[in-house]
C-alpha cells in the first residue's frame, strides 16, 4: 500500500517568515495530494490540493509543488501568521479521497 | 446543514466492553469514511463506503466493524474493545470519490479504553 512520509514533525518560525512541508509518497500510481490543516482540539480541513497532472499550485500565501519524478511534494507558506499555528497533514491517494494515506503531520507554531 | 455529526463526543469503556459510534451527514455525501488519530501517528483509516450497501477495510479495520444500510449513516462498531482502541476517531465524507472534493470532517469522538 501507500506509504507518506512527512517532515519535519516540527517546525517553529517568526512571524513573517515562510514555511516549508515536505512529504515523499511510495506508490507511483498516486496522483492526488490534498493537504489539510488541523487547529488544536478542531477537525481536519482541506486547504490545497494538488494533482498530478500539475507542478504547482498557488492560493494567496499557501503554495503546494509537486515533483512526480521524485516523489514528493510539499506545502509553502509565506508571511506567516500566528493564525497559521496548527498541524498540517499531507496525504495521498491513487484516486482523489479513495483511500487516502496521511503523513503522521507536521506541528507548526508561528510566533509573533 | 450540520454537515458531518458525530457522536458521542467522550467515551469511557472497560476493555471487553462493545459500542457503536455514530456518524451522520445531511449533504447526500456518497463517499464516508472512518479515520483513527493518535500522537505521532496521523490519520489511520479504518473504514470506508463509496455509497450505500458498499463499505471495504482500510489500513487498520481489526476490531472494528461497519455497516452503511442509508446515504446519511455510517456506524462504527467496536466489538470488544482494547486499550489500544483508545483513540480520537473522525467519520469523514465528501460528495463522491471524485478528485478534488475536499473531505468534510466530525468533530471527532474521544476514546478512552480502560
Amino acid at each position: 500500500g501507500e506509504n507518506v512520509e512527512q517532515h519535519p514533525s516540527t517546525l517553529s518560525v517568526q512571524e513573517g517568515d515562510s514555511a516549508v512541508i515536505k512529504c515523499t509518497y511510495s506508490d507511483s500510481a498516486s496522483n492526488y495530494f490534498p493537504w489539510y490543516k488541523q487547529e488544536l482540539g478542531k477537525r481536519p480541513q482541506l486547504i490545497i490540493d494538488i494533482r498530478s497532472n500539475v507542478g504547482e499550485k498557488k492560493d494567496q500565501r499557501i503554495a503546494v509543488t509537486l515533483n512526480k519524478t521524485a516523489k514528493h511534494f510539499s506545502l509553502h507558506i509565506t508571511e506567516t501568521q500566528p493564525e497559521d499555528s496548527a498541524v498540517y497533514f499531507c496525504a495521498a491517494s491513487g484516486g482523489s479521497n479513495y483511500k487516502l494515506t496521511f503523513g503522521k503531520g507536521t506541528l507548526l507554531t508561528v510566533n509573533p | 446543514n450540520a454537515g458531518v455529526t458525530q457522536t458521542p463526543k467522550f467515551q469511557v469503556l472497560k476493555t471487553g466492553q462493545s459500542m457503536t459510534l455514530q456518524c451522520a451527514q445531511d449533504m447526500n455525501h456518497e463517499y464516508m469514511s472512518w479515520y483513527r488519530q493518535d500522537p505521532g501517528m496521523g490519520l489511520r483509516l479504518i473504514h470506508y463506503s463509496v455509497g450505500a450497501g458498499i463499505t471495504d477495510q482500510g489500513e487498520v479495520p481489526n476490531g472494528y466493524n461497519v455497516s452503511r444500510s442509508t446515504t446519511e449513516d455510517f456506524p462504527l462498531r467496536l466489538l470488544s474493545a482494547a486499550p489500544s482502541q483508545t483513540s480520537v476517531y473522525f467519520c469523514a465524507s465528501s460528495w463522491d470519490t471524485g478528485w478534488g472534493q475536499p473531505l468534510h470532517f466530525g468533530n471527532g469522538t474521544r476514546l478512552t479504553v480502560t
